[in-house]
């Protein structure tokens, strides 16, 4: 069974509203979350780290005011979108490891699309 | 920063055959972890294989097994016995094994077919 749980799976929502994605693991406790970006027929861009009790890291290019991200347990992480506008829709996927020697367990992911 | 290189955009396969997916990498580290995920058109990521770089001897999941070749930075992905389901996009992903951040390195991806 699933042991990274995304929710929602798809949100369609107005340009200049805020969408908050969840990332949860299951059956275990997750200091560190990873956020990606995948754009349609391409890869998994990783979009920042979430660190449990501190700040996200960020990749490079990614504006850390638009993509807010709160790791406030050990086992939940959010993603919030902030002011969407359409280049922001997109396929938003988590994932989360036991400890860094342990493969990365994803979520099934979020499709949101920006009006 | 590593980086992981798929050069084959699309492959096909008839079912029952064998097909075989290119990944190359580059790194400076010595110890990682490789992966293979496969992802089908419900796009979860699914884990199909992974290898520890300090181990020698390939990793095997039943059909799926890989050939690791450290020194050419090579970690391509044996599929036998193809089925219909294992059409998918297939991803090589990279992995530290240093520090306690363990993000993935993702390769662009093999749109694998599979025909009768």
């Amino acid at each position: 069974g699933a042991v990274v749980s995304q929710h929602p799976s798809r949100v369609i929502c107005k340009s200049g509203t805020s969408v908050k994605i969840e990332c949860r693991s299951l059956d275990f406790q997750a200091t560190t979350m990873f956020w990606y970006r995948q754009f349609p027929k391409k890869s998994l861009m990783l979009m920042a780290t979430s660190n449990e009790g501190s700040k996200a890291t960020y990749e490079q290019g990614v504006e850390k005011d638009k993509f807010l991200i709160n790791h406030a347990s050990l086992t939940l992480s959010t993603l919030t979108v902030t002011s969407a506008h359409p280049e922001d829709s997109s396929f938003y996927i988590c994932s989360a490891n036991r400890d860094s020697n342990q493969p990365q367990h994803f979520g099934d992911g979020t499709r949101l699309s920006i009006l | 920063a590593q980086t992981v290189t798929q050069s084959q955009p699309e492959m096909s396969v008839q079912e029952a055959e064998t097909v075989t997916l290119s990944c190359t990498y580059d790194t400076s580290e010595s110890d990682y972890y490789l992966f293979w995920y496969k992802q089908p058109p419900s796009r979860q990521m699914i884990l199909v294989i992974r290898q520890e770089a300090y181990k020698q001897q390939n990793a095997t999941e039943n059909r799926f097994s890989v050939n690791f070749q450290k020194a050419a930075k090579s970690f391509s992905l044996k599929i036998s016995d193809s089925q219909l389901g294992d059409a998918a996009m297939y991803f090589c992903a990279y992995q530290s094994s240093t520090g306690t951040a363990s993000k993935l390195t993702f390769g662009t991806g093999t749109r694998l077919q599979v025909t009768l």
